[in-house]
């Protein structure tokens, strides 16, 4: 089985903070993905890694940056926390050219 | 503008009956259309994928229909149960160099005795 795993199910946060999200799969997939999900709005995505040490923007990429130094971590870093950016985040991965993505738990971040 | 779109935003029916959601999209060029169930607080997990040449396709209880003509697609779910209670989204992909793929906003399912 596929398992993809978030560093956090609940996160509370300041305006301002640096906050890191992190993602862990184990099942040697190359693609990797952050989502944000808001009521109403759907899955928005963020950022995406297609290898190591790649990254290509998403949708809304502002205010966040991404970093994949190893095949299996995928991490979303919200380099200055806003209001704005609270919201479920959801992780997911895929092998190859496979169209199914697995997802993680997902963090669910308050900025206060 | 790609765009997917589902209907009704949220259901409510008794342990036991049947009931359809649908999904209309605006995607181009269509490469498949995937059914996700996503049970709250947790990750939206895969029901079922289909390409463009397959028009319906089972996982259980579950039966999605795709018409590409009309852009039209159903998630059927039968005899359903308390733990059939999730969100349901459908995610159009596009048939694009990478994985670029559109979600609906979802259908909040609530199954009651």
């Amino acid at each position: 089985d596929v398992k993809v795993t978030q560093s956090s199910r609940y996160l509370v946060k300041r305006t301002g903070e640096k906050v890191f999200l992190e993602c862990v799969q184990d099942m040697d997939h190359e693609n990797m993905f952050w989502y944000r999900q808001d009521p109403g709005l759907g899955l928005r995505l963020i950022y995406f890694s297609y290898d190591v040490k790649m990254k290509e923007k998403g949708d809304i990429p502002e205010g966040y940056s991404v970093s994949r130094e190893k095949k299996e971590r995928f991490s979303l870093i919200l380099e200055s926390a806003s209001t704005n950016q609270t919201s479920m985040y959801l992780c997911a991965s895929t092998l190859g050219n496979s169209y199914e993505q697995y997802f993680g738990p997902g963090t669910r971040l308050t900025v206060t | 503008k790609n765009q997917v779109e589902q209907s009704p935003q949220s259901l409510i029916i008794l342990e036991g009956k049947n009931c359809t959601l649908q999904c209309n999209y605006t995607v181009s060029p269509f490469s498949n259309l995937r059914w996700y169930k996503q049970d709250t607080g947790r990750g939206p997990v895969s029901l079922t994928i289909m390409t463009f040449s397959e028009n319906t396709k089972s996982n259980g209880r579950y039966t999605a229909t795709l018409d590409a003509d009309t852009k039209q697609s159903s998630l059927h779910i039968t005899a359903s149960q308390l733990s059939d209670s999730a969100s349901y989204i459908c995610v159009v992909a596009l048939k694009t160099s990478y994985d670029k793929v559109i979600f609906g906003p979802g259908t909040s399912l609530s199954v009651i005795p």
